[in-house]
């Protein structure tokens, strides 16, 4: 199976800070993905991944950046944490095994901004 | 613009009841349909998926029905049971599969 990893479940930081949330997907797919869910709005996309070092910005981008360097692991950048960041962010990986595709998602970061 | 929308936010039914869940679409290419199920604090894992060339995909207690004509799919869950209350999300994708688009949400409370 598909294992994608998020290296923190839960994070509090301050207003202003710098924030870097990590994905890892163990399968060798080319195709990550980060969304944050917020009650109401579903998954919203904030950025994504067709390559190393490719990035194209999804629905929601601002105030986000990524980081791609190496295929296994996507990075998700607030430059200033704000508190309308507030949110769970999910990490996804696309597979493809025939006819059937889909995500592989992770198990959440809930981050918290004060 | 919202691409995909599950219109009820909420939906409580009993154990052993089916459980409809519903979705709409509005982009006509897509072609390829997931529903997804989420626990608070925990990721969204796969559910159940069907091909727009098919009307009708089954797997165990989970259908999902496809309309195509009505851009509308829905998932029924039957029995339910107190396990299946969770978030559901349905997602659609165009034919490279390679971002899908997801609706807003319904919350199942199967009350035992």
């Amino acid at each position: 199976d598909v294992k994608v990893t998020q290296s923190s479940r839960y994070l509090v930081k301050r207003t202003g800070e710098k924030v870097f949330l990590e994905c890892v997907q163990d399968m060798d797919h080319e195709n990550m993905f980060w969304y944050r869910q917020d009650p109401g709005l579903g998954l919203r996309l904030i950025y994504f991944s067709y390559d190393v070092k490719m990035k194209e910005k999804g629905d929601i981008p601002e105030g986000y950046s990524v980081s791609r360097e190496k295929k296994e692991r996507f990075s998700l950048i607030l430059e200033s944490a704000s508190t309308n960041q507030t949110s769970m962010y999910l990490c996804a990986s696309s597979f493809r095994t025939g006819n059937y595709y889909g995500y592989t998602f992770g198990s959440g970061t809930r981050l918290t901004v004060v | 613009d919202q691409q995909v929308k599950q219109n009820s936010p909420s939906l409580s039914v009993q154990e052993g009841r089916i459980s409809i869940l519903n979705c709409d679409y509005t982009n006509s290419m897509f072609d390829y349909f997931l529903w997804y199920k989420k626990y608070p604090a925990e990721g969204p894992t796969f559910l159940i998926s069907i091909s727009s060339i098919k009307d009708k995909n089954e797997d165990g207690r989970f259908t999902v029905f496809l309309n195509k004509s009505a851009k509308h799919l829905s998932l029924h869950i039957v029995p339910s049971q107190p396990g299946d209350s969770a978030v559901y999300f349905c997602a659609a994708s165009l034919n490279t599969g390679n971002q899908f688009y997801f609706g807003t949400g319904t919350s199942l409370t199967v009350i035992p």
